[in-house]
């Protein structure tokens, strides 16, 4: 039983598509987010989503639009990519408020944009 | 904001012998610590973690330690084996909310 499952787990697409990834979380929390994580390694938080609710929106391009249909469910839609979005996108969720508030991630959704 | 500092970026050891990552953090306010362990094509995963008002935890080989008022917390790994091998990440956060990541140690274990 994975905790935070995202699909797919990789993605090779051409420049000026759109495309979809889609993530899951069975642990209950209220909190969901999207990270991106460079040819450096370096994780990036994108957005994050409490309990359906946009909280967190960095910097990023608004080609990028998180959807979150129910608390369970966070998905990221891309438009008009970008070779330089190529990358490993990370979903993950966490619980609210409290001690404890472990991010757990998903496997990652390795994109490619040639 | 928070910005959290990670070194070194890269560490080599000999099996059985201890490897250590340091972290600092700027937020004073910042009151949770945990480490993460990323094996190569799989997503971070929590192997350890600290509260503020702890100095320091242990979990078999792997233990933290933190330092509040110089604002650093510290990874150690003692009798490192070959899977430890990975890149590890400390961050940083206040009652888990807005959790910044340092930029990553690659830590690679030689037989």
């Amino acid at each position: 039983d994975t905790a935070v499952s995202q699909t797919p787990k990789y993605l090779v697409t051409q420049m000026g598509n759109d495309k979809s990834i889609k993530c899951e979380q069975n642990l209950g929390h209220d909190t969901m987010y999207w990270y991106k994580q460079d040819s450096k390694k370096f994780l990036k938080i994108m957005f994050s989503y409490n309990n359906k609710e946009l909280i967190i929106n960095e910097t990023v391009p608004n080609r990028f639009s998180p959807k979150s249909p129910d608390k369970a469910h966070l998905n990221l839609h891309i438009n008009s990519l970008e070779l330089g979005d190529s990358a490993v996108y990370f979903c993950a969720s966490s619980q609210d408020v409290d001690s404890g508030n472990t991010i757990y991630f998903g496997e990652g959704s390795w994109l490619t944009v040639v | 904001g928070e910005n959290v500092e990670q070194h070194p970026s890269t560490l080599s050891v000999q099996e059985g012998d201890s490897a250590v990552i340091k972290c600092t953090y700027s937020d004073s306010a910042s009151n949770y610590f945990p480490w993460y362990k990323q094996e190569l094509g799989k997503g971070p995963q929590l192997i350890i973690d600290i509260r503020s008002n702890v100095g320091e935890k242990k979990d078999q080989r792997i233990a933290v330690t933190l330092n509040k008022t110089a604002k650093h917390f510290s990874l150690h790994i003692t009798e490192t084996q070959p899977e430890d091998s990975a890149v590890y990440f400390c961050a940083a956060s206040f009652y888990g909310q807005n959790f910044v990541f340092g930029p990553g140690t690659r830590l690679s274990v030689l037989p």
